[in-house]
């Protein structure tokens, strides 16, 4: 099994769909997650952490449910320009150090 | 303040050449991060530096790959003796680190090498 696993999509919506992506990690000891946005040909950029009592920043809430190893990502009322590829996080093995694993990530595409 | 710098940019060179990549961490950042990307593909970690620690070269992917840091400054990666399957995006990335309790990795915009 993959240290972190996502489902590559695409996830093809309308504008102001809301859509919910999920990543699974193996590491029962992870303690750090997070989304990361990449659009094409750029870098990753930090979206949000997510915190065990879960986040939400505007139309994007995070949640951790430690119970079934997942996090999950959720955008509201989606825009154009959420369209990107949404990459999860995790601090994976202790011995790892500061180390994140990174799931190869899940693209979006939002439509007129 | 300023983020992650890379350079150069991109890079053309001919293969059996030797390159090398710079990355320059935001300030007061203990780790730095070496990942390579393949056009389509995921983020593969090769290298981490966390403060004066030996660093964690477990993904470089051959000995043609070495990477160093000078305490917590600048970091340059280099590859040997290129070949083609080394055209990828090299993506630098640093944080505060362990010692600052924050993993949070913050990412430069990458060296484009392409090797012909």
């Amino acid at each position: 099994r993959k240290e972190v696993e996502q489902d590559p999509g695409p996830f093809n919506v309308p504008e102001g769909a809301t859509v919910a992506f999920n990543c699974t990690y193996s590491n029962s000891a992870s303690q750090s997650f997070f989304w990361y946005r990449q659009d094409c040909r750029k870098e990753p950029k930090l979206l949000m952490s997510v915190y065990s009592s879960g986040n939400e920043d505007g139309r994007f809430t995070a949640q951790l449910n430690r119970a079934s190893q997942y996090i999950s990502l959720l955008i509201r009322d989606s825009k154009l320009s959420d369209s990107a590829t949404y990459l999860c996080a995790v601090n994976g093995r202790k011995s790892s150090g500061d180390k994140l694993t990174f799931g190869t990530g899940t693209r979006l595409a939002v439509r007129p | 303040g300023a983020g992650v710098s890379q350079s150069p940019s991109n890079k053309v060179t001919e293969k059996g050449k030797d390159v090398e990549l710079r990355c320059d961490p935001i300030s007061g950042h203990t780790a730095l991060y070496w990942y390579r990307q393949r056009l389509g593909q995921g983020l593969e970690f090769l290298i981490y530096f966390q403060g004066n620690s030996a660093p964690d070269k477990s993904g470089l992917p051959s000995d043609r790959f070495s990477a160093e840091r000078t305490g917590e400054s600048v970091s340059t990666l280099t590859i040997q003796r290129t070949q083609q399957e080394d055209s990828a995006v090299y993506l630098c990335a640093s944080s505060l680190g362990r010692d600052r309790f924050s993993y949070e990795q913050y990412f430069g915009p990458g060296t484009r090498l392409t090797v012909t």
